[in-house]
């Protein structure tokens, strides 16, 4: 099955620094890239997604790029404010067989941003 | 108005005994999904369901059964409660499957604590 790799799991910056995210993972069929944010003691929510066609994507402070040639894709963060504290979460999924609908989520990256 | 809602917000309870978590989403989606986030904050699919029926079931002690009455609904019923179990269950809820590329939309969550 799927095995998605993310890195760092903590991850410490200064106010208006950027904050990158990686992630890998191992199933080249998969064509969804979605990024979570949850904030302590709520649900998580979707800040950014990419689909396998596409190569980058923004969202004002936010942009996910994508490699699929190297199986792994990155969130940017930039001009971070301490409200982007949270915990975020890479996910793949792709389309057909046995894994049709299912998120398979990496281990989640603690992002502390410091006034 | 809210959009994907579960019952209750927390549940403690002793080992050995059988408790139900409701979900209901009112977005019109036809498909379902039921999450476990361990203490570690790792996120992992359990069951999804589309339309009714059952598409997703991982490696999930039966124990563990769920139970979509239509589709705007799906519970999860966990039989003789285990301390293992003790985990946040979260509910979530797409328009179609995600491999299209389907936002997962996150129920606020379900703390079960098991003594």
């Amino acid at each position: 099955g799927e095995n998605v790799e993310q890195h760092p799991s903590t991850l410490s910056v200064q106010e208006g620094d950027s904050a990158v995210i990686k992630c890998t993972y191992s199933d080249s069929a998969s064509n969804y890239f979605p990024w979570y944010k949850q904030e302590l003691g709520k649900r998580p929510q979707l800040i950014i997604d990419i689909r396998s066609n596409v190569g980058e994507k923004k969202d004002q402070r936010i942009a996910v790029t994508l490699n699929k040639t190297a199986k792994h894709f990155s969130l940017h963060i930039t001009e971070t404010q301490p409200e982007d504290s949270a915990v975020y979460f890479c996910a793949t999924s792709r389309f057909g067989g046995t894994s049709y609908g299912k998120l398979t989520f990496g281990q989640g990256t603690i992002l502390t941003v410091h006034p | 108005d809210t959009a994907v809602s579960q019952t209750p917000k927390y549940l403690v309870t002793q080992m050995g005994n059988d408790k139900s978590i409701k979900c209901e989403q009112n977005l019109g989606h036809d498909t379902m999904y039921w999450y476990k986030q361990d203490s570690k904050k790792f996120l992992k699919i359990m069951f999804s369901y589309n339309n009714k029926e059952l598409i997703i079931n991982e490696t999930v002690p039966n124990r563990f059964s769920p139970k979509s009455p239509d589709k705007a609904h799906l519970n999860l019923h966990i039989n003789s409660l285990e301390l293992g179990d003790s985990a946040v269950y979260f509910c979530a809820s797409s328009t179609g499957l995600a491999g299209v590329g389907e936002t997962q939309y996150f129920g606020p969550g379900t703390r079960l604590l098991v003594l």
